[in-house]
């Protein structure tokens, strides 16, 4: 079983289009993030979510919102997407982030 | 401003090299330390970490990092690296039980066979 789930893998779309990526945890965590890694490889967290806070990191323009049915799932939707857009959003999930993330194995976004 | 800061952006050894690679903070107080390695194409793994305790933590595939609290660094090392540790290296640091992990820019490590 995979721990952390991330569909889709790939998602290619047009600017201005509206998207959804999807997470799932099975560990039973608590906390559950995302982070966005650009064509340098530098990871930034946009996110973070448990079931009684969420933390938006102030950078992350207002088209980016997260979405948690419950606690083993938050989804991100992206409205009007742009080219900046395009990167590699990995979704996380920890226990009170004491024990480092469990990562999942990562969304490759590309906006044309 | 707090920040992780990776001092290589790319390393090249040959097989059976030794590796160290730098990773300093500017948080204080207390914090948690990780090491995370991505092979190409996949995802973040956990290598090593350190919460308290002996400040030389052991990970997995041999590799070993030493927290040295007045330098404010966590170094990784491995002392013979194969050509599969082929990555990129992130350290991230993490305030308690709050704070989200914070990465540095990652340090490329390309290894010759």
């Amino acid at each position: 079983d995979t721990a952390v789930s991330q569909t889709p893998k790939y998602l290619v779309t047009q600017m201005g289009n509206d998207k959804s990526i999807k997470c799932e945890q099975n560990l039973g965590h608590d906390t559950m993030y995302w982070y966005k890694q650009d064509s340098k490889k530098f990871l930034k967290i946009m996110f973070s979510y448990n079931n009684k806070e969420l933390i938006i990191n102030e950078t992350v323009p207002n088209r980016f919102s997260p979405k948690s049915p419950d606690k083993a799932h938050l989804n991100l939707h992206i409205n009007s997407l742009e080219l900046g857009d395009s990167a590699v959003y990995f979704c996380a999930s920890s226990q009170d982030g004491l024990y480092g993330y469990t990562f999942g194995s990562g969304t490759r976004l590309t906006v044309v | 401003a707090q920040s992780v800061s990776q001092h290589n952006h790319h390393v090249i050894l040959s097989e059976a090299a030794s590796l160290e690679l730098g990773c300093n903070y500017s948080y204080g107080g207390t914090v948690n330390l990780f090491w995370y390695v991505q092979y190409p194409g996949q995802h973040l793994q956990l290598l090593l970490k350190y919460f308290s305790g002996d400040p030389l933590v052991k990970g997995i595939k041999g590799f070993e990092a030493e927290f040295i609290k007045s330098k404010f660094s966590f170094n990784l090392r491995k002392p013979s690296v194969q050509w599969s540790d082929t990555a990129e290296y992130f350290c991230a640091v993490g305030k308690g039980s709050q704070g989200n992990l914070i990465f540095g820019k990652g340090t490329k490590l390309s290894v010759k066979p």
